[in-house]
């Protein structure tokens, strides 16, 4: 059981848009920034979005993030047969078990 | 280019300990905090332990406090874990990673290692 919840799958048509969720509580989402990984089969995961809404450099603009309260939400345009992984939402707890969590992880599977 | 190279990895058996390194190159290593995040087959990330760039904050997952121990050793550009008293759910890849921003201990992770494969197993 992941201390941040997302949905197990999502699924759209290539050229669509989609979003996936992320639902903590005022102990993680709420208190810290969000950041979101895309984790390719076989592959290390890779960072797309860090504090809530920032992209490193070489990530394209159709990878975008937001965050409200005690949830965050990774939103992908334009989506692309490439863009079939999971993705994980991730930040700090600040709770007695003080560290990182992850959630559960999502897989995207374009149609 | 900036590079993480985890080794160490192996098949042990319950109860008995490993030892992971991670070497770090192509960024100044003594500038950043150091992680190692865990994946079970199949499953998700988890967040194993992470020590600050002078090894003076450290902190461990709930799961692994008492039995892991992460050590950096900053002249040869390397972070460790110690992982004693290993159960079958320790059976993971385990992953070093780099956080974003220099001296920042929580903070998103953008360089990640190929990790390595522990099998904890009888």
């Amino acid at each position: 059981q992941s201390v941040l919840t997302q949905p197990p799958s999502v699924s759209a048509a290539p050229g669509q848009k989609v979003t996936i969720s992320c639902s903590g509580s005022s102990s993680n989402i709420g208190n810290n920034y969000v950041s979101w990984y895309q984790q390719l089969p076989g592959t290390a995961p890779k960072l797309l979005i860090y504090e809530n809404n920032k992209r490193p450099s070489g990530i394209p603009d159709r990878f975008s993030g937001s965050k409200s309260g005690t949830s965050a939400t990774l939103g992908i345009t334009g989506l692309q047969t490439g863009d079939e992984a999971d993705y994980y939402c991730g930040t700090w707890d600040s709770s007695l078990s003080a560290g990182g969590v992850f959630g559960g992880g999502t897989k995207l599977t374009v149609l | 280019e900036v590079q993480l190279v985890e080794s160490g990895g192996g098949l042990v058996q319950p109860g008995r300990s490993l030892r992971l390194s991670c070497a770090a190159s192509g960024f100044t290593f003594d500038d950043y905090a150091m992680h190692w995040v865990r994946q079970a087959p199949g499953k998700g990330l988890e967040w194993v332990s992470g020590i600050s760039w002078n090894s003076g904050s450290i902190g461990y997952a709930d799961s692994v406090k008492g039995r892991f121990t992460i050590s950096r050793d900053n002249a040869k550009n390397s972070l460790y874990l110690q992982m004693n008293s290993l159960r079958a759910e320790d059976t993971a890849l385990y992953y070093c990673a780099k956080p974003v921003g220099d001296y920042a201990v929580y903070d998103a992770f953008d360089i990640w290692g190929q990790g390595t494969m522990v099998t904890v197993s009888s």
